[in-house]
């Protein structure tokens, strides 16, 4: 089954960096673009950063545009979130997604989040 | 950047009760809608993609319809674990950009 397990949150001061992963199990990673979205808390849902399957384009929010920065590693079915410049309106909880991808009457459908994991807790705050 | 409001922010209804909730976006996003259900200290999870199609799993009771910028969820009657916060997305922009509704609480009555 699809496992997503992020990992690296914690509190840091404002404009202090922070490196989140995500450990993606259970489907052929390498063959999926996949998501970071965040989630203030008790407020709603906000798509922060994308990843094409290969690494090969980058698509980002603009209020982390320059500051947040993903990658990925397919050899360690491994996805980043590299954050720097951290400010209070950035305290979160970061979840991974994977994008989703089906073929429907011969059109591939893509950019919804059919997994998530459970995600991590950033905070902000001196 | 496409803006979706959610209505209403709170819907109180029974168990075995229809729940319609709505989902306008700011401009045409066709059909490229999708449908989450949040429930507390969980990760969100589809239920319907492209306006109206039922995720793997995801049982009959929830439907999508709607196309442009109006959209519609339907639970045709309320299960006790229905209750929860629901979620509409967009992704006319793909890959550049995605947005969310605000969300709408469905609670008991």
């Amino acid at each position: 089954q699809v496992q997503l397990v992020e990992s690296g949150g914690g509190v840091v001061q404002p404009g202090g960096s922070l490196r989140l992963s995500c450990a993606a199990s259970g489907f052929t990673f390498s063959s999926y673009g996949m998501h970071w979205v965040r989630q203030a808390p008790g407020k709603g849902l906000e798509w922060v950063a994308f990843i094409r399957y290969d690494g090969s384009n980058k698509y980002y929010a603009d209020s982390v545009k320059g500051r947040f920065t993903i990658s990925r590693d397919n050899s360690k079915n491994t996805l980043y979130l590299q954050m720097n410049s951290l400010r209070a309106e950035d305290t979160a909880v970061y979840y991974c997604a994977k994008d989703f991808s089906a073929m429907v009457r011969g059109v591939i459908i893509r950019g919804y989040f059919d997994y998530w994991g459970q995600g991590t807790l950033v905070t902000v705050s001196s | 950047e496409i803006v979706l409001t959610q209505s209403p922010a709170t819907l109180s209804l029974s168990p075995g009760e229809r729940a319609t909730l709505s989902c306008r976006a700011s401009q045409s996003v066709s059909s490229y809608l999708a449908w989450y259900q949040q429930k507390p200290g969980q990760a969100p999870r589809l239920l319907i993609y492209d306006a109206s199609n039922r995720a793997t799993g995801i049982p009959a009771r929830f439907s999508g319809s709607g196309s442009g910028t109006d959209f519609t969820l339907t639970i045709s009657s309320l299960e006790p674990e229905d209750f929860a916060v629901y979620y509409c997305q967009q992704r006319s922009n793909w890959p550049r950009g995605y947005t969310f509704g605000q969300g709408t609480k469905l609670e008991i009555k």
